[in-house]
């Protein structure tokens, strides 16, 4: 059973077009978050969820929109889609919001925007 | 606020060798410290984490990291190097009060294995 998991795991679509990444964990967790990984292996965090109550929203283009239908669902959608917006994009999921639990993680959505 | 700088973006070390991953921090409140694992094309694992008890943790696959405040530092290592070791090795640290800054990643060290 896989604890974090992110579909697609590859995505490639042209400029301009919408596209989603969806995940789920089936940990109990409370607390969920997006990450993006660039070219460099450099993590950021985009979103972070407790609860369904959005709590993180970093310095993100308006482009990108995080929904939580439940606790154990973070989805992430993103519009009109820039040739910058290539990297690897990471779910994960801790037990508590605060930092002191650690994250588990998906493996990762590599979108590549052609 | 608060950072991580890993010293170091790549690390090439002998089989059966000492690994030794460098990690420091900067926090303005007693911190909570990470060191994950990422091999290729997967996401990242929790090797070990500090949580104000122990200095010196122990965590999977005969790694281990010390906390040391006075040096702000959360050195990785391990005494014997395997080829099965060669990944992207990321130091994170948090403020554990839930702020708004959430988990803080360094920008990794690749670790090289070389036969």
């Amino acid at each position: 059973d896989t604890a974090v998991s992110q579909t697609p795991k590859y995505l490639v679509t042209q400029m301009g077009n919408d596209k989603s990444i969806k995940c789920e964990q089936n940990l109990g967790h409370d607390t969920m978050y997006w990450y993006k990984q660039d070219s460099k292996k450099f993590l950021k965090i985009m979103f972070s969820y407790n609860n369904k109550e959005l709590i993180i929203n970093e310095t993100v283009p308006n482009r990108f929109s995080p929904k939580s239908p439940d606790k154990a669902h973070l989805n992430l959608h993103i519009n009109s889609l820039e040739l910058g917006d290539s990297a690897v994009y990471f779910c994960a999921s801790s037990q508590d919001w605060g930092g002191r639990s650690p994250l588990h993680f998906g493996n990762g959505t590599r979108l590549t925007v052609t | 606020a608060q950072s991580v700088t890993q010293l170091g973006s790549h690390v090439s070390v002998s089989e059966g060798a000492l690994v030794l991953l460098r990690c420091n921090y900067s926090s303005s409140v007693p911190p909570y410290l990470f060191w994950y694992v990422q091999y290729p094309n997967q996401g990242l694992q929790l090797l070990l984490k500090y949580t104000s008890a122990a200095t010196l943790v122990k965590g999977i696959n005969g790694f281990e990291a010390e906390f040391k405040k006075s040096e702000t530092s959360f050195h990785l290592t391990k005494p014997s190097a395997h080829m099965s070791d060669a990944a992207e090795y990321f130091c994170a640290v948090s403020q554990g009060g839930g702020g708004a800054d959430g988990l803080t990643f360094g920008k990794g060290t690749h670790l090289i294995i070389q036969p």
